[in-house]
C-alpha cells in the first residue's frame, strides 16, 4: 500500500534555531502534500498546502516566513520551522493524496514531534 | 473556523459494547472521512462517505451522513481493546483536496 514517511520522527532544538522536517511519498508521486500541526490532546490544524513546482498555499494565521515549505520533487516536501521558539513545540504531520481527485485517500506520515527548549 | 465539532470528546466503554461518535460540520462538503490515531502516531484512514451517500459499512464500522443536518456518525460494533484510540472526522470539499478535521473523540475500551 501507499506509504508516506517523515524524517525525523522527533527533534529537540534550542530556541532560535531552524528545523527542517521531510515528508516523502514512498511508492507514489504526490503533486500536492499537506502539512498539519497538532498540539497535545487537540485536533489537526491544517497549516499549508504544498504544491510541487510552485509556492505553497498557507492557511489563514500561519506565517509563511516562519514555516517555509519547499516541494522540490514529486515525492518530497519539506517544512522548515525558522527561528523556532518554545510555542512552536508540537506534533507536525504531513499527508499526501494518491491522485488528484477529491475523494482520493490521503496517506498520513507518522508525524514529527518537535520540542523547542 | 471551518473546523467541525465532534461529540463526545471522550468515551469510555466496556469491551464488546458499541461505540458511537458524532461529527458536525459547517459548510457544504464533497465527502466526509473518518480517521483513527493511536497515541503519538500518524493517522489511519478508516472510511470515506461521499456527500450523495447516506450510509457506508466497512467491517465493524458503520458511517452515516446526513447532509441536511450537516452531521455524520461513526459506529464501531463489538468493540475491542485494540480500538482504543482517538477518532477524527475530516471534511473534504469540492474543488480542493485539503481536509478540515473535527476536534476528535478519545475512545477507551476497557477489557
Amino acid at each position: 500500500g501507499a506509504v508516506v514517511s517523515q524524517h525525523p520522527s522527533w527533534v529537540i532544538c534550542k530556541s532560535g534555531t531552524s528545523v527542517k522536517i521531510e515528508c516523502r511519498s514512498l511508492d507514489f508521486q504526490a503533486t500536492t502534500m499537506f502539512w498539519y500541526r497538532q498540539f497535545p490532546k487537540q485536533s489537526l490544524m491544517l497549516m499549508a498546502t504544498s504544491n510541487e513546482g510552485s509556492k505553497a498555499t498557507y492557511e489563514q494565521g500561519v506565517e509563511k516566513d516562519k514555516f517555509l515549505i519547499n516541494h522540490a520533487s514529486l515525492t518530497l516536501s519539506t517544512l522548515t520551522v525558522t527561528s523556532a521558539h518554545p510555542e512552536d513545540s508540537s506534533f507536525y504531520i504531513c499527508s499526501a493524496p494518491r491522485g488528484s481527485g477529491y475523494t482520493d485517500t490521503q496517506y498520513f506520515g507518522p508525524g514529527t514531534r518537535l520540542t523547542v527548549l | 473556523s471551518q473546523q467541525g465539532e465532534e461529540d463526545p470528546q471522550a468515551l469510555s466503554i466496556q469491551e464488546g459494547e458499541n461505540a458511537t461518535m458524532n461529527c458536525s460540520y459547517k459548510t457544504s462538503i464533497n465527502n466526509l472521512q473518518w480517521y483513527r490515531q493511536n497515541s503519538g502516531r500518524g493517522l489511519v484512514h478508516l472510511i470515506l462517505i461521499r456527500s450523495n451517500e447516506r450510509e457506508k459499512h466497512s467491517g465493524r464500522l458503520r458511517v452515516t451522513l446526513d447532509t441536511s443536518k450537516k452531521s455524520s456518525s461513526l459506529l464501531i460494533t463489538a468493540s475491542r481493546a485494540a480500538d482504543t484510540a482517538s477518532y477524527f472526522c475530516a471534511a473534504g470539499f469540492q474543488g480542493a483536496q485539503k481536509l478540515v478535521f473535527g476536534q476528535g473523540t478519545r475512545l477507551t475500551i476497557n477489557p
